[in-house]
């Protein structure tokens, strides 16, 4: 266990709905990260969190949000699902707010649009 | 220039031999340079990692080489295990930076 809690760990929904991931980072880290990893691909990353504001986005579609909330737990909205949204996602954390000590990933939510 | 380039894209090694993974980047900027462990169906997982100011760091079986004035840094696992089999991935960042930029994996599979 990476103490990075992910929820749900699986989930299939439908081509134009919408899905909520939630992350909660290890015990006392600060900064959020979102990657989706699609099938033979590498991780592309999403966006970043540090204590509830948003520090960098990757290339993430307008059809994707994300916040973090004072208790430091994100969430990863995706709107208008395409099939070929259907991927992994993954939450990782760190305790600083730059990415060069590394941070730990939690173990994904498996997205399947249909 | 953000890129980080990973090969080969799959791996077989027998059982005791040693694999080698290799990682080339263009930001000279970059002072972070990690490796990551994925089994299927599981988050990647810090493996090792080393910074510039040394050329190798060895923990355990797994060693990292690191190149400066090439810009390359590779992973050897000594004596590979089948519960090596995985999917590796390098990755590199600097202190300005928001995020960890990742190679495209390689998929190793240790065979007996």
């Amino acid at each position: 266990d990476s103490g990075v809690t992910q929820t749900p760990k699986h989930l299939i929904t439908a081509t134009g709905q919408r899905v909520t991931l939630r992350c909660s980072p290890r015990s006392g880290d600060l900064s959020v990260y979102w990657y989706q990893q699609s099938l033979d691909q590498g991780l592309q990353f999403l966006i970043h969190y540090y204590n509830g504001e948003e520090r960098a986005k990757g290339n993430i579609l307008e059809r994707f949000s994300a916040q973090q909330f004072p208790d430091l737990h994100s969430e990863l909205n995706l709107s208008s699902l395409e099939l070929g949204d259907s991927a992994l996602y993954f939450c990782a954390s760190s305790g600083r707010q730059t990415s060069n000590y590394g941070y730990t990933f939690g173990s994904g939510t498996r997205l399947t649009v249909v | 220039q953000q890129q980080v380039k990973q090969s080969p894209q799959s791996l077989i090694v027998q059982k005791g031999g040693i694999s080698i993974i290799n990682c080339a980047y263009e930001n000279t900027a970059f002072d972070y340079f990690p490796w990551y462990q994925q089994f299927p169906g599981k988050g990647p997982a810090l493996l090792i990692a080393i910074r510039p100011d040394v050329s190798e760091k060895k923990e355990g079986r797994f060693t990292i080489s690191f190149n400066k004035s090439a810009k390359q840094f590779s992973l050897h696992i000594m004596d590979s295990q089948p519960g090596d089999s995985a999917t590796y991935f390098c990755a590199a960042s600097d202190f300005g930076n928001e995020k960890l930029t990742f190679g495209t994996g390689t998929r190793l599979t240790i065979i007996p």
